[in-house]
């Protein structure tokens, strides 16, 4: 069954760094989601991404963060400067308009110091 | 913004009991999901609810859409100890827009 990837698994980034994370959505979704989630905490919407725009972003979403689709296959998440609070496990999740549910990635482990 | 209720927090259970989880809204949504989470994984699709009033199953799953399209519940039954683990509700208001998490449900089953 297709599914969605994410690199790396874990990241451990010096506070004030640029850190970006990738994902490969399943291959013909057309929807683009982040998450975040902090430890012990719900799951919470960045942002979401379609027809190489965003089309919804959260209040977490600001100025610091950006992402970008550079091919026909990645879809990645920048946070500029980091901070600690900024520790959290980061989620892809796709989705096909056809009114399928959105698909998440095994996340990515963000760990500033 | 929208925020989802669920409940109960965490459950424990003996293997082969039946579970029932709940969220609640206090405004609608068109989209009923749920999703289990294991430790050190992303959520993985249970079940998608719909349409207000939909009754879906999925093996010993059950979820039902409420039809003030403001609630949905979860039911497990016969608990096997492989469905220990966390379950989020999310809501979503049209397909292609953000999905709003509940809290989560941890379950651990005892066999």
């Amino acid at each position: 069954e297709p599914e969605v990837t994410q690199t790396p698994s874990h990241q451990v980034t010096q506070m004030g760094q640029e850190v970006i994370l990738r994902c490969v959505p399943i291959s013909n979704h057309l929807y683009f989601y982040w998450y975040r989630q902090i430890l012990g905490q719900k799951v919470e919407f960045l942002v979401s991404f379609y027809n190489n725009e965003i089309s919804e972003k959260s209040e977490i979403f600001d100025d610091q963060f950006s992402v970008e689709r550079p091919d026909g296959s990645n879809f990645t998440l920048k946070i500029r400067s980091t901070k600690l609070e900024d520790s959290a496990m980061y989620f892809c999740a796709s989705s096909d308009r056809e009114l399928q549910p959105q698909h998440f990635g095994d996340g990515t482990r963000l760990s500033i110091l | 913004g929208q925020q989802l209720n669920q409940s109960p927090q965490s459950m424990f259970i003996q293997e082969g009991e039946d579970v029932s989880m709940n969220c609640t809204s206090s405004s609608i949504f068109n989209t009923w999901l749920w999703y289990k989470q294991d430790p050190g994984e992303g959520p993985v699709l249970l079940i998608a609810l719909y349409k207000a009033g939909e009754l879906t199953s999925n093996g010993r799953l059950t979820a039902q859409f409420g039809i003030t399209r403001k609630d949905s519940f979860l039911n497990i039954s016969a608990s096997i100890p492989s469905d220990v683990g966390i379950y989020f509700c999310a809501g979503q208001l049209d397909a292609g827009n953000m999905l709003t998490f509940g809290g989560g449900t941890r379950l651990m089953v005892k066999p």
